[in-house]
């Protein structure tokens, strides 16, 4: 079956850095998504790897290795508003998005 | 990114009353759209895609009589709750795919649906 594993809840220090990480088996892959959700609003994209390697955009990273299945999402210089649910999500061979359960991330002063 | 607009943010009715959310592709054509819900603290759950002037094709367990989609054009694709009832309380979600070539999903602003 398919599926996407993710932990529920991480807890980081304001200025630190925090990896979240994500594992996926998927019938095919075409590609890894991280998004950002605040409780009560729709999600926000903030990356897509299919190649294995890091993606750098500005704050957060994102990592992917498709022979393991796995991928993680690097923040540094957390900020408060940080603070939010991160999805991690596969997108199988027929191009349907396999959802996580999401990471909540909590940020301390 | 390409802009989603879902109506309403939130809708309060009574049991067994409809309920339609409205979503619409505002500066691109969206061959596609996608309606979700999701239950507080779990995952987003896929209920059924829709094509543009095809009928929506509705995951496993999701009841097509009760949850009503058209998309009708290439900007506007709705969801009706018929005959609603407090356990389909929830957040919808509605995200979109179209000709701008990216291939991440646009998502509108979610419905809060709280049926009383």
């Amino acid at each position: 079956g398919q599926n996407i594993d993710q932990p529920t809840e991480m807890t980081a220090t304001e200025g630190a850095i925090v990896q979240i990480n994500c594992t996926y088996q998927t019938s095919g892959f075409n590609g890894l998504f991280w998004y950002q959700q605040h409780a009560g609003e729709a999600p926000t994209f903030l990356s897509y790897n299919v190649l294995d390697g890091l993606e750098e955009k500005g704050r957060f990273s994102s990592f992917l290795s498709r022979s393991k299945g796995y991928s993680y999402l690097l923040l540094k210089e957390l900020q408060m508003k940080d603070s939010a649910s991160y999805l991690c999500a596969a997108m199988d061979s027929n191009y349907q998005l396999i959802w996580g359960a999401g990471t909540k991330l909590i940020i301390k002063p | 990114g390409a802009v989603v607009s879902q109506h309403p943010s939130r809708v309060i009715c009574k049991s067994g009353t409809s309920v339609k959310i409205e979503c619409r592709s505002l500066d691109f054509q969206a061959t596609t759209m996608f309606w979700y819900r999701q239950f507080p603290k779990q995952s987003l759950m896929l209920m059924a895609t829709s094509n543009e002037g095809s009928k929506a094709t509705y995951e496993q367990g999701v009841e097509k009589d009760k949850f009503l989609i058209n998309h009708a054009s290439l900007t506007l694709s709705t969801l009706t709750v018929t005959s609603a009832h407090p356990e389909d309380s929830s957040f919808y979600i509605c995200s979109a795919s179209g000709d701008r070539g990216e291939i991440e999903a646009f998502f509108g602003q979610g419905t809060r649906l709280t049926v009383v």
